[in-house]
């Protein structure tokens, strides 16, 4: 199974609106709504931001947003701020593995 | 508070087996509503899926690494534990234990809590 496909890397200015791209296949991303996404620190573990491509769990704030057309999903996050800088991962439900396969990860930098 | 740590060797020589275990707190490890799972991270790399179970045992793992993962749960201690064999330095990672649950009654499933992680270095 093939990893889904991310930048390596984004950057935008406080205030700003970025977008990360997540590109899978008909296998996975283009079929499901199983999408989400992880924000990471350094040294920490990933915390859940987005899941069934667009939801939010509770806690997280609502800059952050999820969508998805055919095969790319894409996390927005409006408003940038500095706190904002990590790694981010998108996975989804694939036909081949009930527990998903993970992207590359991007990292966000706040310039 | 659901907590998860992740417990054993930092080290482990090249062809030995890694063995790993996720002690859970502040929750049951048999819980219906969960299935509980490994995830590694190589040093500056991404995520990778090792491999999960279901309280009773049922386990799923990633093609690429199946012939080489064990994962196996104990009830009565609240944990579940990870056998990875004849490492390299390809193995060589932090690794994470998670939950995979439900966000709310009709999400897919998700790792919604999470250890903090453990370095396994292999090395001889």
């Amino acid at each position: 199974q093939s990893a889904l496909t991310q930048p390596a890397s984004v950057s935008g200015s406080p205030g700003q609106s970025i977008t990360i791209s997540c590109t899978g296949s008909s296998s996975d991303v283009g079929t499901y709504n199983y999408v989400s996404w992880y924000q990471q620190y350094p040294g920490k573990a990933p915390k859940l931001m987005i899941y069934d491509v667009s939801k939010r769990p509770s806690g997280v704030s609502n800059r952050f947003s999820g969508s998805k057309s055919g095969n790319t999903a894409s996390l927005t996050i409006s408003g940038l701020q500095a706190e904002d800088e990590a790694d981010y991962y998108c996975t989804s439900y694939t036909s081949s593995s009930t527990f998903g396969i993970f992207g590359g990860g991007t990292k966000l930098t706040v310039l | 508070q659901l907590q998860l740590q992740e417990s054993g060797p930092g080290l482990v020589k090249p062809s030995e087996t890694l063995s790993l275990t996720c002690t859970v707190s502040g929750g049951s490890i048999s819980s219906s509503s969960y299935y509980w799972g490994w995830i590694r991270q190589p040093p500056g790399k991404g995520l990778e899926w090792i491999g999960s179970i279901y309280y009773s045992g049922s386990t799923y793992y990633n093609p690429s690494l199946k012939s080489r993962v064990t994962i196996s749960v104990d009830t009565s201690k609240n944990q579940f534990s990870l056998k990875l064999s004849s490492v390299t330095a390809a193995d060589t990672a932090v690794y994470f234990c998670a939950r995979v649950g439900r966000v709310d009654d009709s999400s897919g499933y998700y790792y919604d809590y999470w250890g903090q992680g453990t370095l396994v270095t292999v090395s001889s």
